[in-house]
């Protein structure tokens, strides 16, 4: 089945650091991939659509100068948190859908296992 | 705008007894829904979805949901719950647009099968 790698699982570091959190399709090509957030006993909420070879879209409320997207190739997206405080503390997930002739909609969508970010 | 319910915060269920886990939507078109179960520290798993067509969706690990247009749901249900099925479970809609759509998540329902 589709598989979705999400690197790293877990990062833990100092206030002001940059992470970068990668997503990769390893079976199938997305052009779109999606990134999530998910807060203690929350749902996920969505962050920004990831486009190849295009800008992201993000959400109402999210800063796109501070959580940067890069969707180099079609099994690749990067989610980058510049100089990361506490409150960016949380457990993100990326997934993605297969491309094909088949629209978005009909497919489901394949998740990453997620990265837990702790900044100190 | 598309949106999910999920009204039950937590379900709890003996082993080998039936499950039920509820979910309500809304959306302006035809809904295209999805299950997805979450266990600790880990991203979500496909379980199952509706399209089209039969209302009543057979997915992984012995878990079906029902469709019912009338009444705008698509509950999740096993006929025999598990120790290993306790988890956090997704109810998700995405409204057809032609293109590519976004995922709308219920709050999710933790599911917690005992002995």
């Amino acid at each position: 089945g589709a598989v979705v790698s999400q690197h790293p699982s877990r990062v833990i570091c100092k206030s002001g650091t940059s992470v970068k959190i990668e997503c990769r399709s390893l079976d199938f090509q997305a052009t779109t991939m999606f990134w999530y957030r998910q807060f203690p006993k929350q749902s996920l909420m969505l962050m920004a659509t990831s486009n190849e070879g295009s800008k992201a879209t993000y959400e109402q409320g999210v800063e796109k100068d501070k959580f940067l997207i890069n969707h180099a190739s079609l099994t690749l997206s990067t989610l980058t948190v510049t100089s990361a405080h506490p409150e960016d503390s949380s457990f993100y997930i990326c997934s993605a859908s297969p491309t094909g002739p088949q629209t978005f909609s009909n497919q489901p969508q394949h998740f990453g296992d997620g990265t837990r970010l702790s900044i100190l | 705008a598309q949106s999910v319910a999920q009204p039950e915060d937590q379900v709890n269920v003996a082993e080998g007894n039936p499950l039920t886990v509820k979910c309500t939507y809304s959306v302006s078109g035809n809904p295209y829904l999805f299950w997805y179960v979450q266990y600790p520290n880990r991203g979500l798993q496909f379980l199952l979805k509706y399209i089209t067509g039969d209302n009543l969706v057979k997915g992984s690990y012995g878990f079906e949901a029902e469709f019912n247009k009338s009444q705008t749901s698509f509950h999740l249900k096993k006929p025999s719950a598990l120790v290993s099925d306790s988890a956090l479970y997704f109810c998700a809609v995405r409204d057809y647009t032609g293109t590519a759509s976004k995922l709308t998540f219920g709050t999710g329902t933790r599911l917690q099968v005992t002995l």
